[in-house]
């Protein structure tokens, strides 16, 4: 069965610093990944998504993630943060074949911001 | 207007009673969802409907059922609500099954009391 884990439940990180959100996937083949974003009191919004190709993929409001084949792992950068980047962050994995029913999310990682 | 759109977005009721958690999507997608987010903020799966077919997640107890009465449209009913029903249920739609971005509604926080 397909797994995500996200080890860190809770990050702090100062203004304008750069950050890096870890995910770890376990799954028999190299499945679609995805990184969600929930502000408080809010849906789901997706911030950008692996499909194959090009390892480095860019998402919206500047964030970008790392596909590492050998480390299974899908791990969420952003160079420099904004308060409005504190929030819920949730990465996820869906088989090729199976379709999105089999979409599993890791646990979270909570983002704090501070000035 | 919102793509995604849920109704109530706050719900408190007593044990026993019955519900209902409206969804409506007007992106034209093929595929609607319904996930249940835990106190904890884990988020399952528990149902997908794809051109009328529904995929039910065998964990989710037969108290809930979703009801589609056409496409722009998948309806969560909960009979018998239980306290531990108390979570935050999102609806979600994609255009079809096979890794397209799911757009998120923005939850409906149960209360059961």
């Amino acid at each position: 069965a397909q797994s995500v884990t996200q080890p860190d439940i809770h990050i702090t990180v100062s203004e304008g610093a750069s950050l890096e959100l870890r995910c770890n996937y376990s799954y028999g083949a190299t499945p679609y990944l995805f990184w969600y974003v929930q502000s408080p009191g809010q849906g789901l919004q997706l911030l950008l998504k692996y499909f194959s190709g090009d390892t480095l993929v860019q998402g919206i409001k500047g964030f970008e993630a790392e596909f590492k084949r050998s480390q299974s792992s899908f791990n969420l950068r952003k160079p420099s943060v904004h308060w409005s980047d504190a929030a819920e962050y949730f990465c996820a994995v869906a088989p090729l074949l199976g379709g999105n029913e089999k979409l599993t999310f890791g646990t979270g990682t909570r983002l704090t911001i501070i000035p | 207007d919102t793509a995604v759109s849920q109704t109530p977005k706050y719900l408190v009721t007593q044990m026993g009673n019955d519900k209902s958690i409206k969804c409506e999507q007007n992106l034209g997608h093929d595929t609607m969802y319904w996930y249940k987010q835990d106190s904890k903020k884990f988020l399952k799966i528990m149902f997908s409907y794809n051109n009328k077919e529904l995929i039910i997640n065998e964990t989710v107890p037969n108290r809930f059922s979703p009801k589609s009465p056409d496409k722009a449209h998948l309806n969560l009913h909960i009979n018998s609500l239980e306290l531990g029903d108390s979570a935050v249920y999102f609806c979600a739609s994609s255009q079809d099954t096979r890794g397209s971005e799911a757009f998120f509604g923005q939850g409906t926080r149960l209360t059961v009391v």
